[in-house]
This record gives structure tokens, C-alpha cells and sequence, in this order.
């Protein structure tokens, strides 16, 4: 089946570690997103890839990176400069013309 | 700029109610696409509907149905006979098709909880 796979679904860091988030897709889309939600709040881009090679930085991208060496995958590296990782970390991938996004299962992601 | 807003924050019903959830949009582009994602307690975001901002058909699609209104920037959601498994948050989006980034501006979310 089609779909985009988040790992790990827990992540726990301590402060001043980088941790790496997952995302992979089989849909074939090119572009692909990552979004942060905070509780009670909606989703916040943090980057975002339209092509293999290619990303840009989204409305809060300080503190994180990402790569994108293949179209399947997208992972986030949250840095020890973010200041306030704790959060649940949603990646997504965009199909057609119409800005449709669809979304893994997500990651969240606690600093003890 | 660039806006949604989704004044419920939390709507509370018994089952086989009516509900609708509100979404009003801010935008100056005259083509943009809305959007609504159910968020059950799992964490995912399911994708429902898209509308395109010059086709203002409203839709149905079982138990649920959206009313689009330019004139007063809304995307409504109603859910009709109301479930248990309705039970989740909704967003609804915005997306500019001006914005090269094709990002998706999202509400703060509507809490639906439907009791038995």
C-alpha cells in the first residue's frame, strides 16, 4: 500500500543531543513537508522540499535541517539549538496542482 | 496576510446530532485551495476535502457536507447524525496558489467530542 512511514512514533533526547526524524514515502510525490504541532495548536511548517536536492526553509525553520538525497525521503535533524523541541512532528507529501497533502502517522518527540 | 480561524474550540454532542464546525479564511489571493483534516486521537492527520476557491459547489459525501461562501471567506463542515467515531480534532487549511511554497496554513482546530 501507498503511504508515508514516520520513525521512531516516541522519541525522547536530552538536552544538547541531536536527534533524527524519519519520513519515507512510496507515493511517487515530489514535494514533501515537515510540520510541527504544538497542544491545542495547529501545524507549523518547518521546511519544506519540492525536488531531490532541493529545500527551503519554512516559517520556522531555526534550529532544525533536513536533506533530501532521495524523492522517497525526507528526514528532520532537530538540532540542540532548538530551543523548545518538544513537540509532535508531522511529515507530509503534496499531490497534483491542488496543494493536496497527505501525512505520515507523526513523531513525538519529549526533551528530558 | 494569511489566515484561519476556527472559533470553536471544543463542541460536545450526543450521538445522532447535527454539528457543524466553523472555518473562516483571510487571503488576497484570488486563486487558493481549503482544506479539511480529521486528527484522531492516533495523531494523524486524515485528509477529508479540498474546495478550489472558483468552484463553489458545496459538497457532500455521506454523513458529512461542507458550504463554501466566498462572500463571507467560510468553509463550513457539517457532520449529520453524529458518531462516536467522529470523535477527533478538525482542522481546516489554506493554501495560496501564489505561494511557492504550496505550504498549508492551518486553524487551531476544533475538538469534537460525540457521547453515547
Amino acid at each position: 500500500d501507498g503511504g508515508i512511514t514516520q520513525s521512531p512514533k516516541y522519541l525522547f533526547r536530552k538536552e544538547g543531543q541531536n536527534v533524527t526524524l524519519s519520513c519515507e514515502q512510496n507515493l511517487n510525490h515530489d514535494a514533501m513537508y515537515w510540520y510541527r504541532q504544538d497542544p491545542g495548536q495547529g501545524l507549523r511548517l518547518i521546511y519544506y522540499s519540492q525536488i531531490v536536492n532541493d529545500f527551503q526553509k519554512g516559517d520556522i525553520a531555526e534550529g532544525y535541517s533536513v536533506s533530501r538525497e532521495k524523492k522517497e525521503s525526507f528526514p528532520l535533524t532537530v538540532t540542540s539549538a532548538q530551543k523548545n523541541p518538544t513537540a509532535f512532528y508531522l511529515c507530509a507529501s503534496k499531490r497534483g496542482i491542488y496543494n493536496e497533502q497527505f501525512f505520515g502517522p507523526g513523531t513525538r518527540l519529549t526533551v528530558l | 496576510a494569511q489566515k484561519v480561524t476556527q472559533a470553536q474550540t471544543e463542541i460536545s454532542v450526543v450521538e445522532k446530532e447535527d454539528v457543524t464546525l466553523d472555518c473562516v479564511y483571510e487571503t488576497r489571493d484570488t486563486t487558493y485551495y481549503l482544506f479539511w483534516y480529521k486528527q484522531p486521537p492516533s495523531g494523524e492527520l486524515v485528509f477529508l476535502i479540498r474546495r478550489n476557491s472558483f468552484d463553489e459547489q458545496n459538497e457532500i459525501s455521506g454523513r458529512y457536507s461542507w458550504n463554501f461562501q466566498k462572500s463571507t471567506s467560510s468553509f463550513n463542515f457539517t457532520i449529520t447524525a453524529s458518531q462516536v467515531v467522529d470523535s477527533a480534532v478538525y482542522f481546516c487549511a489554506l493554501s495560496e496558489a501564489e505561494d511557492s511554497s504550496y505550504k498549508l496554513i492551518f486553524g487551531s482546530g476544533t475538538r469534537l467530542l460525540v457521547r453515547p
